[in-house]
Protein backbone atom coordinates (compact mmCIF):
# COMPACT_ATOMS: atom_id res chain seq x y z
CA UNK A 1 0.00 0.00 0.00
CA UNK A 2 1.34 3.92 -0.29
CA UNK A 3 2.16 5.69 2.19
CA UNK A 4 0.84 9.39 2.24
CA UNK A 5 2.23 12.30 4.55
CA UNK A 6 0.19 15.46 5.10
CA UNK A 7 1.33 19.16 5.61
CA UNK A 8 0.94 20.64 8.17
CA UNK A 9 -0.57 18.11 10.29
CA UNK A 10 -2.96 20.74 11.95
CA UNK A 11 -3.14 24.41 12.07
CA UNK A 12 -5.11 27.16 13.83
CA UNK A 13 -5.85 30.26 11.08
CA UNK A 14 -7.60 33.53 11.21
CA UNK A 15 -10.22 33.90 9.21
CA UNK A 16 -9.82 35.67 5.56
CA UNK A 17 -6.76 33.88 5.10
CA UNK A 18 -5.61 30.96 2.98
CA UNK A 19 -4.27 27.66 3.90
CA UNK A 20 -2.67 25.53 1.52
CA UNK A 21 -2.23 21.41 2.58
CA UNK A 22 0.21 19.26 1.04
CA UNK A 23 0.08 15.58 0.16
CA UNK A 24 3.01 13.53 -0.43
CA UNK A 25 2.67 9.91 -1.71
CA UNK A 26 5.94 7.56 -1.76
CA UNK A 27 4.77 6.18 -5.09
CA UNK A 28 3.29 7.23 -8.37
CA UNK A 29 -0.66 7.32 -8.14
CA UNK A 30 -2.84 7.65 -10.98
CA UNK A 31 -5.83 9.68 -9.24
CA UNK A 32 -5.91 11.79 -6.02
CA UNK A 33 -8.23 12.71 -3.77
CA UNK A 34 -9.31 15.40 -1.42
CA UNK A 35 -12.02 14.94 1.56
CA UNK A 36 -13.39 17.21 4.14
CA UNK A 37 -14.34 15.78 7.34
CA UNK A 38 -16.31 18.52 9.32
CA UNK A 39 -16.27 17.86 13.34
CA UNK A 40 -18.23 14.44 14.19
CA UNK A 41 -19.12 13.83 10.15
CA UNK A 42 -18.45 11.53 7.33
CA UNK A 43 -16.05 12.18 4.87
CA UNK A 44 -17.10 14.28 1.70
CA UNK A 45 -15.34 14.38 -1.27
CA UNK A 46 -14.14 17.85 -2.87
CA UNK A 47 -12.36 17.07 -5.84
CA UNK A 48 -10.68 14.13 -7.96
CA UNK A 49 -7.05 15.60 -8.99
CA UNK A 50 -5.48 13.94 -11.60
CA UNK A 51 -1.74 14.67 -12.75
CA UNK A 52 -2.04 17.07 -16.07
CA UNK A 53 -5.76 18.35 -15.98
CA UNK A 54 -7.91 20.24 -14.23
CA UNK A 55 -9.31 18.86 -10.69
CA UNK A 56 -13.13 17.27 -10.90
CA UNK A 57 -15.08 19.26 -8.25
CA UNK A 58 -17.56 17.82 -6.60
CA UNK A 59 -21.22 19.45 -6.25
CA UNK A 60 -21.00 22.20 -3.63
CA UNK A 61 -17.48 22.69 -4.03
CA UNK A 62 -15.52 25.44 -6.13
CA UNK A 63 -12.18 25.68 -7.71
CA UNK A 64 -12.45 29.18 -6.38
CA UNK A 65 -12.74 28.51 -3.26
CA UNK A 66 -10.10 25.07 -3.22
CA UNK A 67 -7.68 25.41 -5.87
CA UNK A 68 -5.79 22.23 -6.24
CA UNK A 69 -2.40 21.30 -7.96
CA UNK A 70 -1.00 18.55 -9.64
CA UNK A 71 2.49 19.07 -10.63
CA UNK A 72 3.14 15.39 -10.93
CA UNK A 73 2.10 12.00 -9.75
CA UNK A 74 3.25 11.86 -6.13
CA UNK A 75 2.39 15.59 -5.13
CA UNK A 76 -0.68 17.75 -4.86
CA UNK A 77 -2.03 20.38 -3.02
CA UNK A 78 -5.42 21.53 -1.66
CA UNK A 79 -5.85 25.78 -0.84
CA UNK A 80 -8.67 26.44 1.50
CA UNK A 81 -8.89 30.08 0.72
CA UNK A 82 -10.51 32.90 2.47
CA UNK A 83 -11.13 30.50 5.22
CA UNK A 84 -14.46 31.13 7.82
CA UNK A 85 -14.96 29.27 10.92
CA UNK A 86 -16.99 26.92 8.84
CA UNK A 87 -14.11 25.86 7.41
CA UNK A 88 -12.61 24.17 10.54
CA UNK A 89 -12.69 20.49 9.33
CA UNK A 90 -10.41 17.54 9.09
CA UNK A 91 -8.96 17.75 5.28
CA UNK A 92 -8.35 14.06 4.23
CA UNK A 93 -6.14 13.52 1.36
CA UNK A 94 -6.42 10.24 -0.27
CA UNK A 95 -4.59 8.09 -3.39
CA UNK A 96 -5.77 5.29 -5.56
CA UNK A 97 -2.99 3.03 -6.95
CA UNK A 98 -2.81 2.07 -10.28
CA UNK A 99 -3.25 -1.35 -9.50
CA UNK A 100 -6.76 -1.18 -8.18
CA UNK A 101 -9.83 0.08 -6.87
CA UNK A 102 -9.06 0.79 -3.43
CA UNK A 103 -8.17 4.31 -1.76
CA UNK A 104 -5.71 4.54 0.65
CA UNK A 105 -6.01 7.63 3.19
CA UNK A 106 -2.87 10.35 4.17
CA UNK A 107 -2.91 11.51 8.32
CA UNK A 108 -5.13 14.37 7.74
CA UNK A 109 -4.74 18.14 7.80
CA UNK A 110 -6.98 19.51 11.52
CA UNK A 111 -7.65 22.67 10.92
CA UNK A 112 -9.86 25.52 13.13
CA UNK A 113 -10.54 28.93 12.06
CA UNK A 114 -10.93 31.55 14.47
CA UNK B 1 -29.83 8.45 -6.31
CA UNK B 2 -26.22 6.74 -4.79
CA UNK B 3 -25.44 6.64 -1.03
CA UNK B 4 -24.42 4.59 1.66
CA UNK B 5 -26.58 4.08 5.09
CA UNK B 6 -25.05 2.89 8.23
CA UNK B 7 -27.88 3.01 10.69
CA UNK B 8 -26.14 2.79 13.96
CA UNK B 9 -24.78 6.00 14.99
CA UNK B 10 -23.06 4.45 18.09
CA UNK B 11 -22.69 0.83 19.23
CA UNK B 12 -20.90 -0.22 22.43
CA UNK B 13 -20.11 -3.95 23.30
CA UNK B 14 -18.28 -5.26 26.04
CA UNK B 15 -14.94 -6.56 25.56
CA UNK B 16 -14.45 -10.00 23.97
CA UNK B 17 -18.42 -9.97 22.39
CA UNK B 18 -19.19 -10.38 19.04
CA UNK B 19 -20.02 -7.21 16.91
CA UNK B 20 -21.76 -6.69 13.76
CA UNK B 21 -21.77 -3.19 12.46
CA UNK B 22 -24.27 -2.16 9.56
CA UNK B 23 -23.95 -0.94 6.05
CA UNK B 24 -26.85 -0.53 2.94
CA UNK B 25 -26.07 0.46 0.36
CA UNK B 26 -28.01 2.33 -2.90
CA UNK B 27 -26.46 1.70 -6.33
CA UNK B 28 -27.72 1.03 -9.71
CA UNK B 29 -24.62 -2.00 -10.67
CA UNK B 30 -22.64 -3.81 -8.82
CA UNK B 31 -20.71 -1.68 -6.41
CA UNK B 32 -17.30 -2.18 -4.97
CA UNK B 33 -17.62 -2.31 -1.11
CA UNK B 34 -15.05 -1.14 1.38
CA UNK B 35 -14.69 -0.94 5.08
CA UNK B 36 -12.92 1.27 7.14
CA UNK B 37 -11.58 1.80 10.29
CA UNK B 38 -10.54 5.68 12.06
CA UNK B 39 -8.98 5.66 15.04
CA UNK B 40 -8.74 9.00 17.45
CA UNK B 41 -6.74 11.55 15.82
CA UNK B 42 -5.72 8.52 12.88
CA UNK B 43 -6.23 8.87 9.25
CA UNK B 44 -8.76 5.70 7.52
CA UNK B 45 -7.22 2.66 7.22
CA UNK B 46 -9.02 -0.51 4.99
CA UNK B 47 -10.18 -3.37 6.80
CA UNK B 48 -11.53 -4.86 3.68
CA UNK B 49 -12.93 -4.67 0.41
CA UNK B 50 -15.02 -7.05 -2.00
CA UNK B 51 -15.46 -6.64 -5.63
CA UNK B 52 -16.37 -9.62 -6.65
CA UNK B 53 -16.33 -13.39 -6.09
CA UNK B 54 -17.09 -14.97 -2.62
CA UNK B 55 -19.37 -12.74 -0.80
CA UNK B 56 -17.58 -13.14 2.47
CA UNK B 57 -14.09 -11.46 2.84
CA UNK B 58 -11.75 -11.57 5.21
CA UNK B 59 -9.74 -8.36 6.42
CA UNK B 60 -7.27 -7.60 8.83
CA UNK B 61 -7.60 -7.42 12.67
CA UNK B 62 -10.10 -10.35 12.50
CA UNK B 63 -12.83 -8.91 10.62
CA UNK B 64 -15.26 -9.95 8.36
CA UNK B 65 -17.61 -8.69 6.07
CA UNK B 66 -20.93 -10.66 3.71
CA UNK B 67 -22.16 -8.94 0.58
CA UNK B 68 -25.87 -9.52 0.02
CA UNK B 69 -26.78 -8.46 -3.34
CA UNK B 70 -30.22 -9.19 -2.44
CA UNK B 71 -30.73 -7.07 0.60
CA UNK B 72 -27.73 -4.39 -0.83
CA UNK B 73 -25.89 -5.35 2.45
CA UNK B 74 -22.15 -4.91 3.60
CA UNK B 75 -22.27 -5.67 7.03
CA UNK B 76 -19.05 -5.95 9.22
CA UNK B 77 -18.63 -8.24 11.86
CA UNK B 78 -16.01 -9.31 14.33
CA UNK B 79 -16.50 -12.59 16.64
CA UNK B 80 -14.74 -11.07 19.71
CA UNK B 81 -13.95 -7.46 20.16
CA UNK B 82 -10.90 -5.88 21.88
CA UNK B 83 -10.84 -3.08 23.88
CA UNK B 84 -8.41 -1.68 20.75
CA UNK B 85 -11.09 -1.68 18.62
CA UNK B 86 -12.94 1.05 19.65
CA UNK B 87 -13.17 3.43 16.84
CA UNK B 88 -15.32 5.25 13.82
CA UNK B 89 -15.98 3.00 10.98
CA UNK B 90 -16.99 3.92 7.66
CA UNK B 91 -18.57 1.91 5.20
CA UNK B 92 -17.88 3.03 1.21
CA UNK B 93 -18.98 1.98 -1.98
CA UNK B 94 -16.82 2.65 -5.02
CA UNK B 95 -19.04 3.82 -8.31
CA UNK B 96 -17.81 1.50 -10.99
CA UNK B 97 -19.63 3.67 -13.62
CA UNK B 98 -18.93 7.37 -14.83
CA UNK B 99 -16.02 8.92 -12.86
CA UNK B 100 -14.97 6.59 -10.07
CA UNK B 101 -15.25 7.71 -6.24
CA UNK B 102 -16.10 7.01 -3.03
CA UNK B 103 -19.48 7.45 -1.20
CA UNK B 104 -19.05 7.19 2.86
CA UNK B 105 -21.70 5.77 4.94
CA UNK B 106 -21.87 8.41 7.93
CA UNK B 107 -20.19 6.14 10.43
CA UNK B 108 -20.71 3.92 13.43
CA UNK B 109 -18.44 5.06 16.67
CA UNK B 110 -17.96 1.92 18.37
CA UNK B 111 -17.33 1.87 22.24
CA UNK B 112 -15.80 -1.07 23.94
CA UNK B 113 -16.62 -2.04 27.48
CA UNK B 114 -14.19 -3.47 29.51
Amino acid sequence: SAVISQKPSRDICQRGTSLTIQCQVDSQVTMMFWYRQQPGQSLTLIATANQGSEATYESGFVIDKFPISRPNLTFSTLTVSNMSPEDSSIYLCSVEQVSGNEQFFGPGTRLTVL
Amino acid sequence: AQSVTQPDIHITVSEGASLELRCNYSYGATPYLFWYVQSPGQGLQLLLKYFSGDTLVQGIKGFEAEFKRSQSSFNLRKPSVHWSDAAEYFCAVGTTSGTYKYIFGTGTRLKVLA
